[in-house]
C-alpha cells in the first residue's frame, strides 16, 4: 500500500515568508509524528499526534511553529517568519497504535528540504 | 530525559570489512530500540528492532543485541558491502510516544 507522502519536496522561501508543509500518513495510522532533521542537531522530535487526543508539542522550537492534523488524517505543519536557521528536512511519520508488544514502528515519509534564504 | 548517544562519524571501511557502530541510551522504564538507516538521496527506513532486554534484532546481514546491563544496542555486520554505505540512526521509543534518536553516524564502504 501507499506510504507516507509529503509535499512539498522542496521548498526554497525568503526570510519572514510562512511556509505550510503537508503529511499524508498511512491509511489507518492514528499517530503522526514531525522531526526536523538539520546539519548539527541530528533529528528533532517536533510535535505528536495521537487520534483525538491534544497534540504532544513539546518538541517545538518556537512559538512560530504550528500544527495541525484535519479528520485524523492529514496534517499541516506551519512555519511562520521563517529564519535562516529553519532550513532543515522536515520529516513526517506515522504509525499503528493497535497494541503490537512494546514497540511501535514509525514509517517515515521522504521528507520537505526547506531552504530560508 | 530519555538520550541516545551513538558513535561519531564518519566511518570509512573497505569492503567485506567487519562493521560495528556503538549505541548506548538512557531511558526511564522498558524502552524498545531501533536502528534507522538512511541511503543516499533515500527518506529514513527502518533497519531492526529490539523490544526487550536479551533481544536481538536482525535484517540485512545486520545484529543488535538489547544489553540492559550496559544500556546498549551496537550494530554490528560482519562482511559490508559498498551497497551498505548510508546514514545509521540508533533510537529508542516507549509505547506510542516519540521517537529519540542519536546523532547519525555515516558510514561509507569502500570497493
Amino acid at each position: 500500500g501507499a506510504g507516507v507522502s509529503q509535499s512539498p519536496s522542496n521548498k526554497v522561501t525568503e526570510k519572514g515568508k510562512d511556509v505550510e508543509l503537508r503529511c499524508d500518513p498511512i491509511s489507518g495510522h492514528t499517530a503522526l509524528y514531525w522531526y526536523r532533521q538539520s546539519l548539527g542537531q541530528g533529528l528533532e522530535f517536533l510535535i505528536y499526534f495521537q487520534g483525538n487526543s491534544a497534540p504532544d508539542k513539546s518538541g517545538l522550537p518556537s512559538d512560530r511553529f504550528s500544527a495541525e492534523r484535519t479528520g485524523g488524517s492529514v496534517s499541516t505543519l506551519t512555519i511562520q517568519r521563517t529564519q535562516q536557521e529553519d532550513s532543515a528536512v522536515y520529516l513526517c511519520a506515522s504509525s499503528s497504535t493497535v497494541p503490537r508488544g512494546t514497540y511501535n514502528e514509525q514509517f517515515f515519509g521522504p521528507g520537505t528540504r526547506l531552504t530560508v534564504l | 530525559g530519555d538520550s541516545v548517544t551513538q558513535m561519531e562519524g564518519p566511518v570509512t571501511l573497505s569492503e567485506e570489512a567487519f562493521l560495528t557502530i556503538n549505541c548506548t541510551y538512557t531511558a526511564t522504564g522498558y524502552p524498545s530500540l531501533f536502528w534507522y538507516v538512511q541511503y543516499p538521496g533515500e527518506g529514513l527506513q527502518l533497519l531492526l528492532k529490539a523490544t526487550k532486554a536479551d533481544d536481538k534484532g536482525s535484517n540485512k546481514g545486520f545484529e543488535a543485541t538489547y544489553r540492559k546491563e550496559t544500556t546498549s544496542f551496537h550494530l554490528e555486520k560482519g562482511s559490508v558491502q559498498v551497497s551498505d554505505s548510508a546514514v545509521y540512526f540508533c533510537a529508542l521509543g516507549k509505547g506510542a510516544q516519540k521517537l529519540v534518536f542519536g546523532q547519525g553516524t555515516r558510514l561509507t564502504i569502500n570497493p
